[in-house]
């Protein structure tokens, strides 16, 4: 499976600190995507890295890939008790479908 | 807000029934996917769409079927559920590429007593 992982699988800091979180995948891929799902929902698109980027951002959101390490990190700055979710890596091969990571579970404590 | 709509949002119902979960969007997205999603856990695809009268089974076994009829509307069916069905269905569409933004409906939440 080429499924990603994020670590930690659960995450709880202050309103205002910054939140990171980490993707790892097994396959070669096409593009990473960021999705948010609040409890109960479904998910929501993020960001959209491509293959032969290494960097991208968005709002208070910035993405990092690093390929020959088959990783990928989700950077929230300044967060707020709204960005409280669940959050998931899926990897895109370009071929047919994306996959999921487990998830990272964020609560953020106003 | 994405313009892709689930019907029900929460559905109990027993043993042995029929049913069906809507899934409608109007982006004239070309395709659509059914992911099964237990509490906390990863989301497994159990079917997709890459448009009229194009049905293909996903990653994850599922005793569930599929028809696509019309581009706007992926709905699925389970003839006889049981407590193992008993799950979030979450629908979600793309336009056709290689790079596949989804979009994705509220969900279903499923419980079968």
């Amino acid at each position: 499976s080429q499924q990603g992982e994020e670590d930690p699988q659960a995450l709880s800091i202050q309103e205002g600190e910054n939140a990171t979180m980490n993707c790892s995948y097994k396959t070669s891929i096409n593009n990473l995507q960021w999705y948010r799902q609040n409890s109960g929902r479904g998910l929501v698109h993020l960001i959209l890295i491509r293959s032969n980027e290494r960097e991208k951002h968005s709002g208070r959101l910035r993405v990092t890939l690093d390929t020959s390490k088959k990783s990928s990190s989700l950077l929230i700055t300044a967060s707020r008790a709204a960005d409280t979710a669940s959050y998931f890596c899926a990897t895109g091969t370009g071929a047919n479908n994306l996959f999921f990571g487990t998830g990272t579970r964020l609560t953020v404590i106003p | 807000e994405a313009d892709i709509y689930q019907t029900p949002r929460y559905l109990v119902i027993g043993t042995g029934k029929k049913i069906t979960l809507e899934c409608s969007q109007t982006m004239g997205h070309d395709k659509m996917y059914w992911y099964q999603q237990d509490p906390g856990m990863e989301l497994h695809l159990i079917h997709y769409s890459y448009g009229v009268n194009s049905t293909e089974k996903g990653d994850l076994s599922s005793e569930s079927t599929v028809s696509r009829i019309r581009t706007e509307h992926f709905p699925l069916t389970l003839e006889s559920a049981r407590p193992s069905h008993t799950s979030q269905y979450l629908c979600a569409s793309s336009e056709l590429g290689g790079h596949e933004k989804l979009f994705f409906g509220s969900g279903t939440q499923l419980s079968v007593l």
